[in-house]
């Protein structure tokens, strides 16, 4: 077990482009988070999927994102028509759901997004 | 309305000792988690504690232990024996519902030798 993957780890890409980054959680894991974590702060949560199905998505989360975990396995996020304001640190995260709750998140390193 | 606050931007320590770093939370939810995450320069979080709102021990691992005062709404860490290589960023978070997790803004700590 290698824990969380994330890939890639730094992404520069120009204001209007888009970029997709990609997340392989622990094999048995059966939720997926995605966070956003920008300098000095705590991560914001965008999304999470239990299995293959996205079951919540912060409202705070624009149009211009979407993820997607196609089978229950990997996931990714991709974020279309970029801005400076998307630029942060997004993080992926996994976790099992049995009858105890007291699970904490895996989190893999990280995705570096630089919007110029 | 902020969920989670912790107030201690930075924390400085001397190697060795014990330091607690604050956390409360708000939430009309009987049923919650509060966690600890770990954040070195690395960048990657690490999971270190959990207390259930049930828990009427408070959760203890190795050196860390979390104080929990549940009519307070507090979440304290309390690490004992600090080493140079506990200097990182501390999250506190908490769960409702037994979903999404959420994060305060952190605590910074600095151990000096």
């Amino acid at each position: 077990d290698t824990g969380v993957s994330q890939d890639p780890r730094h992404k520069i890409t120009k204001r209007g482009q888009n970029v997709t980054f990609r997340c392989d959680p622990i094999s048995e894991h059966n939720r997926l988070y995605w966070y956003r974590q920008t300098l000095g702060q705590g991560p914001e949560f965008l999304t999470y999927f239990q299995n293959e199905a996205q079951l919540e998505k912060s409202r705070l989360l624009s149009d211009r994102f979407s993820a997607e975990r196609p089978k229950g396995s990997f996931s990714t996020l991709e974020i279309q028509r970029t801005e400076q304001g998307d630029s942060a640190m997004y993080l992926c995260a996994s976790t099992m759901t049995t009858g105890k709750t007291n699970y904490g998140y895996t989190f893999g390193s990280g995705t570096r997004l630089t919007v110029v | 309305a902020q969920k989670i606050t912790q107030t201690q931007p930075g924390m400085f320590v001397q190697e060795k000792e014990a330091v607690t770093l604050d956390c409360t939370y708000d939430t009309s939810d009987q049923s919650y988690g509060l966690f600890w995450y770990k954040q070195p320069s690395s960048g990657e979080m690490i999971f270190l504690i959990y207390q259930g709102s049930y828990d009427e021990q408070n959760a203890t691992e190795g050196r860390y232990s979390l104080n929990f005062q549940k009519a307070r709404k507090s979440a304290n860490l309390v690490i004992s024996a600090s080493q140079l290589g506990d200097s990182a960023m501390y999250f506190c978070a908490m769960r409702e519902g037994g979903f999404k997790t959420i994060f305060g803004a952190g605590t910074r700590l600095f151990v000096k030798a």
